[in-house]
């Protein structure tokens, strides 16, 4: 069926430390994409990465398509990147709609 | 990029009611995607909206408690009808460019049904 796992569920990070985030997901789930979800509910999207390695100042990621896994990397984690963080992933031709893992909860305190 | 504005940022209704969520985007896109996201958890599609026919609903949504409109290809809106405290979610529009690209989102609105 269609699948987009995320580990771990909670993460609590001291302001500077670094974190992992990861996605597995189904075979029928395409265009892999990160999202960040800030606390007043908006949805930004951090980086659409469907295979390979992608930096965005403190963020990267990398999709290994042929094994079904994505990993969202956090460096010098800042107070500001708390929030939720979502997986998604299309199930149809084309890029969306999208379906979203459960999501990682990050809070990081000062 | 997409800029998408959605309105209202939230509401607060009384069961019963009825609220039109409007999105309008800053260009031309084929496909307009509307989400739920309920307390607490991931977003689930609601439907998809193509310019000049009926929306595309999944299973679990029906036309009649979430009507679409998308007379054209920047703007389109949801109905959530008749509402309950079980409809009390985020319900955001997105949309893309096509393959290849990114998906954006609305700002978002946070419905309260009391």
């Amino acid at each position: 069926g269609i699948q987009v796992e995320q580990s771990p569920p909670d993460l609590i990070l001291q302001e500077g430390a670094n974190s992992t985030l990861r996605c597995n997901f189904s075979d029928s789930v395409n265009n892999l994409q990160w999202f960040h979800q800030n606390p007043w509910g908006q949805l930004i999207n951090l980086f659409y990465i469907p295979s390979g390695t992608k930096q965005n100042g403190r963020l990267s990621a990398t999709t290994v398509a042929t094994e079904r896994y994505s990993l969202l990397y956090i460096s010098s984690s800042q107070t500001t990147d708390s929030g939720v963080y979502f997986c998604a992933g299309s199930y149809r031709s084309g890029n969306t709609p999208l379906v979203f893992g459960k999501g990682t909860r990050l809070s990081v305190i000062a | 990029s997409a800029v998408i504005s959605q309105k209202p940022s939230r509401d607060i209704c009384q069961r019963g009611t009825s609220l039109t969520i409007q999105c309008q985007v800053d260009s031309q896109v084929t496909m307009m995607f509307w989400y739920r996201q309920q307390p607490g958890q991931s977003l689930t599609l609601i439907a998809t909206a193509n310019q000049g026919s009926e929306a595309t609903y999944e299973s679990g949504f029906v036309i009649d408690k979430f009507p679409i409109s998308r007379p054209n290809l920047t703007f389109s809106t949801l109905t959530v009808s008749n509402m309950s405290p079980e409809d009390s979610s985020i319900y955001l529009c997105s949309v893309d460019r096509g393959p290849g690209t990114e998906a954006f989102f609305g700002q978002g609105t946070r419905l309260t049904v009391v």
